[in-house]
């Protein structure tokens, strides 16, 4: 088990770019979270899958924010056209689907759109 | 999913017992409450969860009293390396999304 794993730690883009992240959970968890976190707030939920199923996304995101999580493994989180009200942590997070599950977070990517 | 309150900010010194409390005055039967903790640059770490009365684990203890509507977390002998930012959070027993207020932050000083 080597925990959650996000890439890149660091995105540096333009106004106007698009940008990809990626998270590989804890391999035998069924079930994978976004959020996003900026400075002095929690995380604020985005979207999360079951498997490959995503079974929720929040309305606060745009349809600039799309998430994918093929064969339910890995997932991709993209960004088009940021601006730079998107600079914010984004967070991924795996768990077990069952009764009180527990998430189990990565260290995040952290974006800055200039 | 319940809404949870917490205070923004705490102090302490090393060695000390730390307390932080949780309103969730609209918990709901089948839901139950975690604390996870977050250093900078870190994402958030489960800590401890429960249901009702009081849970113990090697990091932390959990009270929760009979009406479900608070919980404290309770720290014991904090040091340095505690400093960090609390979240309580109430979830329902099937999982799903979790709401994250905006914590306690935690300072200990020496």
């Amino acid at each position: 088990d080597t925990g959650v794993s996000q890439d890149p730690r660091h995105k540096i883009t333009k106004r106007g770019q698009n940008v990809t992240f990626r998270c590989d959970p804890i391999s035998e968890h069924n079930r994978l979270y976004w959020y996003r976190q900026t400075l002095g707030q929690g995380p604020e939920f985005l979207t999360y899958f079951q498997n490959e199923a995503q079974l929720e996304k929040s309305r606060l995101l745009s349809d600039r924010f799309s998430a994918e999580r093929p064969k339910g493994s890995f997932s991709t989180l993209e960004i088009q056209r940021t601006e730079q009200g998107d600079s914010a942590m984004y967070l991924c997070a795996s768990s077990f689907e069952g009764f009180r599950e527990k998430l189990f977070f990565g260290s995040g990517t952290q974006l800055s759109v200039l | 999913l319940a809404k949870t309150t917490q205070p923004i900010s705490m102090d302490s010194y090393e060695g000390q017992e730390v307390n932080i409390t949780c309103s969730h005055n609209n918990i709901a039967t089948n839901d139950y409450i975690t604390w996870y903790q977050q250093f900078p640059s870190q994402g958030p770490r489960f800590i401890i969860q429960g249901y009702k009365t009081k849970v113990t684990n090697e990091v932390a203890s959990l009270f929760i009293p009979a009406d479900r509507k608070s919980s404290t977390l309770s720290l014991p002998r904090v040091s340095l390396s505690d400093t960090a930012v609390y979240y309580c959070l109430v979830g329902t027993d099937q999982g799903g999304k979790l709401i994250f207020g905006q914590g306690t932050e935690l300072s200990v000083k020496p």
